[in-house]
């Protein structure tokens, strides 16, 4: 168990709508960084916040959205979803620097 | 930007033996080489990491070799075991950007 925790562990939708996936870092973790795992494009970073900040910025599309709230939890919108939106959604933390723990995941359906 | 290719994508061997998996990458500003080991269902967790100041790092069975003029690092499993069967990532990350850029994953099977 690495400490991060995500929910929820799946989410079946359909096309066009809106979901918010939630992460929670380890405790003492500032830094929140999303990954999507899918079969043609394997893990891809998406975004990263540090503190309530965003740090860095991947492969995420447009309408896709994140945010880090006060309590340093973490929360990753997706909108207008697609088919090829099906994946799997990964939170990391870390303490700053690179050693990054990964949650659990939440698998993503859209149908 | 940064590009990792691990190899092999499948590696099978008998219980006891050793495996190896080899990454290359192509940033040379990046100074962080993690490995991650992925079983299905399951996030991936981190099992060894290596900065770029170190050449080799080892824990038990697990060891990582890092060539920096090479630019290719691998990842050594001695005496496996049938629980060693999962996916191992090799990633690379530069230390100010932080975000890691992943390989495209190894199936190793363990066979008993």
């Amino acid at each position: 168990d690495s400490g991060v925790t995500q929910t929820p562990k799946h989410l079946i939708t359909a096309t066009g709508q809106r979901v918010t996936l939630r992460c929670s870092p380890r405790s003492g973790d500032l830094s929140v960084y999303w990954y999507q795992q899918s079969l043609d494009q394997g893990l891809q970073f998406l975004i990263q916040y540090y503190n309530g900040e965003e740090r860095a910025k991947g492969n995420i599309l447009e309408r896709f959205s994140a945010q880090q709230f006060p309590d340093l939890h973490s929360e990753l919108n997706l909108s207008s979803l697609e088919l090829g939106d099906s994946a799997l959604y990964f939170c990391a933390s870390s303490v700053w620097g690179n050693e990054q723990f990964f949650g659990p995941g939440t698998r993503l359906t859209v149908l | 930007g940064e590009n990792v290719e691990q190899h092999p994508s499948t590696l099978s061997v008998q219980e006891g033996d050793s495996a190896v998996i080899k990454c290359t990458y192509s940033d040379s500003a990046s100074n962080y080489f993690p490995w991650y080991k992925q079983e299905l269902g399951k996030g991936p967790q981190l099992i060894i990491d290596i900065r770029s100041n170190v050449g080799e790092k080892k824990d038990q069975r697990i060891a990582v070799t890092l060539n920096k003029t090479a630019k290719h690092f691998s990842l050594h499993i001695t005496e496996t075991q049938p629980e060693d069967s999962a996916v191992y990532f090799c990633a690379a990350s530069r230390s100010d950007g932080n975000k890691l850029v992943f390989g495209a994953g190894t199936i190793l099977r363990v066979k008993s």
